[in-house]
């Protein structure tokens, strides 16, 4: 297992674009987490799922933005109209369940950047 | 609001030397504190983390104190190596990590040989 992939690594768009990004989860987690990590801040909160339910969702996940997990395997990130302000690093985690001491293991991230 | 605080932001330590970085929190509820290492266009990576049944928890170099009355916990790395210079964040959460991580704003540590 190679760990948590996360595609692309960067991304550049244009203000008003749509972007999707992807995560590919270490195989047998069945939690899988977004985080966003602005320069020079620790990552935040967006979402979570378990399997392919999606259980919590941050305050931070605004309407244009939404995650779905088909399958409870990898999972997809959009954000639909982009702002300057969505230029952030995206984290994917994932974990197994009842093993959470063992903590998150997290992607390397994609960097999207709003032009 | 920021629900975990870390300081200091940014800390310069000769080879050798211990580093210290110290984070408070005001959550009760928070029963689950990792520390994370992140190199630059990396991940986040577990380095060690502790609950609050116990007051100290040592891997290697790496040791965390933790201090429940006061609500503060601390990461100490011993004989510090320039290898280790990166930025490490402390990070909550409740229900022993099994939701969200609540991360502080993380702390630039450049060791000097």
């Amino acid at each position: 297992d190679t760990g948590v992939s996360q595609d692309p690594r960067h991304k550049i768009t244009k203000r008003g674009q749509n972007v999707t990004f992807r995560c590919d989860p270490i195989s047998e987690h069945n939690r899988l987490y977004w985080y966003r990590q602005t320069l020079g801040q620790g990552p935040e909160f967006l979402t979570y799922f378990q399997n392919e339910a999606q259980l919590e969702k941050s305050r931070l996940l605004s309407d244009r933005f939404s995650a779905e997990r088909p399958k409870g395997s990898f999972s997809t990130l959009e954000i639909q109209r982009t702002e300057q302000g969505d230029s952030a690093m995206y984290l994917c985690a994932s974990s197994l369940a009842g093993t959470a001491l063992f903590g998150y293991t997290f992607g390397s991230g994609t960097r999207l950047t709003v032009v | 609001q920021q629900q975990v605080k870390q300081s200091p932001q940014s800390l310069i330590v000769q080879k050798g030397g211990i580093s210290i970085i110290n984070c408070a929190y005001e959550n009760t509820a928070f029963d689950y504190f990792p520390w994370y290492q992140q190199f630059p266009g990396k991940g986040p990576a577990l380095l060690i983390a502790i609950r609050p049944d116990v007051s100290e928890k040592k891997e290697g170099r790496f040791t965390i104190s933790f201090n429940k009355s006061a609500k503060q916990f601390s990461l100490h790395i011993m004989d510090s190596q320039p290898g280790d210079s990166a930025t490490y964040f402390c990070a909550a959460s409740g229900e022993t990590g099994a939701n969200n991580l609540f991360f502080g704003t993380g702390t630039r540590l450049t060791v000097i040989p």
